[in-house]
C-alpha cells in the first residue's frame, strides 16, 4: 500500500515570505495527488487536485507541481490566513484506497 | 452543503449510526465518503461508496466493522459502525468525490463540519 510521507512537520515562515512543503509517496503514484489546507477546529479544504489544479477560489499564490513520487505545495507571499495545517493525499487503485500524509504545520 | 449527524458517547464494543444530508448537489453522480480526525491527529480516510451504491471501499482498520450506504432519493450518506473501540474516537467528517461521474475516485472537493464520535471503555 502506498505510503506519504511529509516533510517538515512544521514550517516556521514569515508573513510576505514563501512556503514549499514536501509530500513523497513510497512508491510512484498517478499524478493524482491533492493538497487540503485545515485551518484549528475548521474541516479542511481543498486547495490543490491532479497535483497543479488550484481549486475554486483558491489564490494564485498557491502552486502545486511534482509527479511520480515526489510533490510540491508552494505559497508565494504569505498571508496571515494560509497559515494552519496542510495534508497531502493520494488515491490508489489497488488496494482501494486514499492515502493522506501526516501534515505539515506551517506557523 | 454536507451535514453530519449521529455522532455521540458510546461504550467499547457498542454501535453508532452517521448520517449526512447533501445539498445542492445530487449525490447519484458522485462518490460520497467518510474521512475522520482522532483528537490532535492528522486526518484517516475511512471509506467511499459510487455513486449507484454498487462499490464500496474500506480502509483496513475498519474492514468487516463498518458498513457504508446511499440513499439518492434523499440524497444522504450513512456509516454504521458495529464494534466501537477506542480507536475510533475521532471527529467524522462526510466528504464529496471532486471528480463527477459515480465511479471516479480522486479526492474529496466538499467536506461536512464533522460529527463527534467518543468510544468510552
Amino acid at each position: 500500500e502506498v505510503v506519504m510521507t511529509q516533510s517538515p512537520a512544521t514550517l516556521s515562515v514569515s508573513p510576505g515570505e514563501r512556503a514549499s512543503l514536501t509530500c513523497r509517496a513510497s512508491q510512484r503514484v498517478s499524478s493524482n495527488l491533492a493538497w487540503y489546507q485545515q485551518k484549528p477546529g475548521q474541516a479542511p479544504r481543498l486547495i490543490i487536485y491532479g497535483a497543479s489544479s488550484r481549486a475554486s477560489g483558491v489564490p494564485a499564490r498557491f502552486s502545486g507541481s511534482g509527479s511520480g513520487t515526489e510533490f510540491t505545495l508552494t505559497i508565494n507571499s504569505l498571508q496571515s490566513e494560509d497559515f494552519g495545517v496542510y495534508y497531502c493525499q493520494q488515491y490508489n487503485s489497488w488496494p482501494p484506497m486514499y492515502a493522506f500524509g501526516q501534515g505539515t504545520k506551517l506557523e | 452543503l454536507l451535514v453530519e449527524s449521529g455522532g455521540g458517547l458510546v461504550q467499547r464494543g457498542g454501535s453508532l449510526r452517521l448520517s449526512c444530508a447533501a445539498s445542492g448537489f445530487s449525490t447519484e453522480f458522485f462518490v460520497m465518503g467518510w474521512v475522520r480526525q482522532a483528537p490532535g491527529k492528522g486526518l484517516e480516510w475511512v471509506s467511499v461508496i459510487s455513486g449507484s451504491g454498487e462499490t464500496t471501499h474500506y480502509a483496513d482498520a475498519v474492514k468487516a466493522r463498518f458498513i457504508i450506504s446511499r440513499d439518492n432519493s434523499k440524497n444522504t450518506v450513512d456509516l454504521q459502525m458495529n464494534s466501537l473501540s477506542a480507536d475510533d474516537t475521532a471527529l467524522y467528517y462526510c466528504v464529496k468525490e471532486g471528480c463527477s461521474g459515480g465511479d471516479c475516485y480522486d479526492h474529496f472537493d466538499v467536506w461536512g463540519q464533522g460529527t463527534m464520535v467518543a468510544v468510552s471503555s
